[in-house]
């Protein structure tokens, strides 16, 4: 079956980057965009961008153009995500996610990795 | 930028009780419309792509409606495992994706 299991949960200070990790199985791994999302706490989703495993073709949702970087190794059947320049209001739960069909609906989902930036 | 606004953001009901859920665009998504369920400390599920299409495995008691501008999920009879936090998606100006704010299903 499709698994997404994402790394451990990250402590950082204010300014440093942090850069997470989405090992897939069960499936072909370039066949589907992988989607990040993050959530902070008590808050909504809120879609970061997508990779496309087979060419490494990215997107990125407007506000985290310039400081999130989406990267993948295909030997390995990992996606990447670094977040730089971290700031407090970072603080959330991100996760990864398979899309169905490589059109924007996102079907199989990681369990969350938690980043805590604090001073 | 497409906004999608979710009401009302509780719905307070008792199990067996039918859940209505909407969701409103800012402009047309034609159909390009999905719904998500997460359970507390647990990731999202996705539940409704296409404005109707139930995903692999989801319940009959879940269906999805609307085209345009307005789309509704309703649970027809609501299950112990269904109060929980949804979420209303779109996929419209693909390459880019947002979500809505969300609505809680709590117990009355």
């Amino acid at each position: 079956q499709v698994q997404l299991v994402q790394s451990g949960a990250e402590v950082k200070k204010p300014g440093a980057s942090v850069k997470l990790s989405c090992k897939a199985s069960g499936y072909t791994f370039t066949a589907n965009y992988i989607h990040w999302v993050r959530q902070a706490p008590g808050q909504g989703l809120e879609w970061m961008g997508w990779i496309n495993p087979n060419s490494g073709g990215t997107n990125y949702a407007q506000k985290f153009q310039g400081w999130v970087t989406m990267t993948r190794d295909t030997s390995i059947s990992t996606a990447y995500m670094e977040v730089s320049r971290l700031r407090p209001g970072d603080t959330a739960v991100y996760y990864c996610a398979k899309d169905i069909y490589s059109g924007g609906w996102l079907g199989s989902w990681g369990q969350g990795t938690l980043v805590t930036v604090s001073s | 930028e497409i906004v999608l606004t979710q009401s009302p953001a509780t719905l307070s009901l008792s199990p067996g009780g039918r859940a209505t859920l909407s969701c409103r665009a800012n402009q047309s998504v034609s159909r390009y419309l999905a719904w998500y369920q997460q359970k507390p400390g647990q990731s999202p599920r996705l539940l409704i792509y296409d404005a109707s299409n139930r995903a692999t495995g989801v319940p009959a008691r879940f269906s999805g409606s609307g085209s345009g501008t307005d789309f509704t999920l309703t649970i027809s009879s609501l299950e112990p495992e269904d109060f929980a936090v949804y979420y209303c998606q779109q996929r419209s100006n693909w390459p880019l994706l947002t979500f809505g704010g969300g609505t809680k299903v709590e117990i009355k």
